[in-house]
């Protein structure tokens, strides 16, 4: 298995610029999310979803769309990049068959600077 | 509002030392506490966790020690390695059905030198 994969592994962005982040999984897992990682922040949650075709707002949604149309796939658009949203970000996977709902699976992450 | 705050900021130990990372959090709800591993440019990974109806639990040279009362929770590195060094967040969940939201400390970045 390949686990949690994400593209792009690094980008750079123009102010007012749109770009999707992908995230794939191949564990079958229910549950996906998106989180962005600040220094001295830790990682805080911007949208999950619970299965295809549920989607919700996590802690810091603002500037951020998700859908999730496959169990597998779970992109993350920004629809206008702004600098405020230069971060490196990471998305999870958790809940499959015989697995605990608790434990995420994390990807090896997309650094993203907006200038 | 920090729920989960951990300290240090960052740790140097010795070989063969022990690392204590720290953390407290304000809501009695949370009933699932993981410690998450991150190398660098790499994603975060579970390292331990651990539920409120236990004190401690030990897997390895790794320990969780849990105070309910003072709402502390820690995580004990025996016998560090040069190996460990990583950044270390603690974490803090609720619910024991349906996905759980995840508050992260804001993580601590170990050092073992030889």
């Amino acid at each position: 298995n390949a686990g949690v994969t994400q593209t792009p592994k690094f980008q750079v962005l123009k102010t007012g610029q749109s770009m999707t982040l992908q995230c794939a999984q191949d564990m079958n897992h229910e549950y996906m999310s998106w989180y962005r990682q600040d220094p001295g922040m830790g990682l805080r949650l911007i949208h999950y979803s619970v299965g295809a075709g549920i989607t919700d707002q996590g802690e810091v949604p603002n500037g951020y769309n998700v859908s999730r149309s496959t169990t597998e796939d779970f992109p993350l658009r920004l629809l206008s990049a702004a600098p405020s949203q230069t971060s490196v970000y990471f998305c999870a996977s958790s809940y499959g068959p015989g697995g605990a709902r608790y434990e995420q699976y994390f990807g090896p992450g997309t650094r993203l600077t907006v200038t | 509002q920090q729920q989960v705050k951990q300290s240090p900021q960052s740790l140097i130990v010795q070989k063969g030392g022990i690392s204590i990372i720290n953390c407290a959090y304000e809501n009695t709800a949370f009933d699932y506490f993981p410690w998450y591993q991150q190398f660098p440019g790499k994603g975060p990974a579970l390292l331990i966790a651990i539920r409120p109806d236990v004190s401690e639990k030990k897997e390895g040279r790794f320990t969780i020690s849990f105070n309910k009362s003072a709402k502390q929770f820690s995580l004990h590195i025996m016998d560090s390695q040069p190996g460990d060094s990583a950044t270390y967040f603690c974490a803090a969940s609720i619910g024991r059905a349906g996905y759980q939201k995840v508050t992260f400390g804001t993580g601590t970045k170990l050092q073992v030198i030889p």
